[in-house]
């Protein structure tokens, strides 16, 4: 059981580069969401997904798109970085989104640096 | 609005200290849930705890203990006896029931960076 997986773990970007940070869980879980984090910020959530088909908008969107094709899968994709988007993201899964308070689990971070 | 407040940047204490990490939020739901998360040197997310709104229980978990006060909006955090490994950035959460439906959005704080010298 891995639990959710990211990859790559580390990447360089140059300014206007595009690429897609993958995110897999094996745990048949409804709600992923991608966070990403930066020094004295915190966690933000960047989009989410409710289930296959279904995904909606965080608090710092802007830049970043994601889909959900299965249950599994939730890639997110830098469409144009900018070294603004140098940053920890973190892809987390929970369970369901309908009980709301269920515990998030985190993948282990990809460290995005634009340069 | 929803936010959570670790007034807290960094902590400095010797192993054996106790020390607590405080949390403040703020939600007008009446449903919610909050939690701790740590996140050590090596990066990844460690769940710790979650509470919902209604149930105001404090809890121990070994050296860990939690102190939820409704009246003051407060979750705080405590570790007795602290240990090096304890060395750690911890962040409080919120999650809380959106119109229309529950959500598992999770509000975080900005974290405490703990440090534990030996």
């Amino acid at each position: 059981n891995a639990g959710v997986t990211q990859t790559p773990k580390f990447q360089v970007l140059k300014t206007g580069q595009s690429m897609t940070l993958q995110c897999a869980q094996d745990m048949n879980h409804e709600y992923m969401s991608w966070y990403r984090q930066d020094p004295g910020m915190g966690l933000r959530l960047i989009h989410y997904s409710v289930g296959a088909g279904i995904t909606d908008q965080g608090e710092v969107p802007n830049g970043y798109n994601v889909s959900r094709s299965t249950t599994e899968d939730f890639p997110l994709r830098l469409l144009s970085a900018a070294p603004s988007q140098t940053s920890v993201y973190f892809c987390a899964s929970s369970y369901s989104w309908r009980g709301a308070g269920t515990e998030a689990f985190f993948g282990q971070g990809t460290r995005l640096t634009v340069v | 609005a929803q936010k959570v407040t670790q007034a807290q940047t960094e902590i400095s204490v010797v192993e054996k200290e106790d020390v607590t990490l405080d949390c403040v939020y703020e939600t007008r739901d009446t449903t919610y849930y909050l939690f701790w998360y740590k996140q050590p040197p090596s990066g990844e997310l460690v769940f710790l705890i979650r509470r919902n709104s209604f149930d105001e229980q404090n809890e121990i978990s070994g050296r860990y203990s939690w102190n939820f006060q409704k009246s003051t909006s407060s979750f705080n955090f405590t570790i007795t006896a602290s240990q090096v490994v304890d060395s750690a950035v911890y962040f409080c959460a919120l999650s809380a029931f959106a119109p229309g439906g529950a959500t598992n959005k999770l509000i975080f704080g900005t974290g405490t960076l703990l440090a534990v010298q030996p």
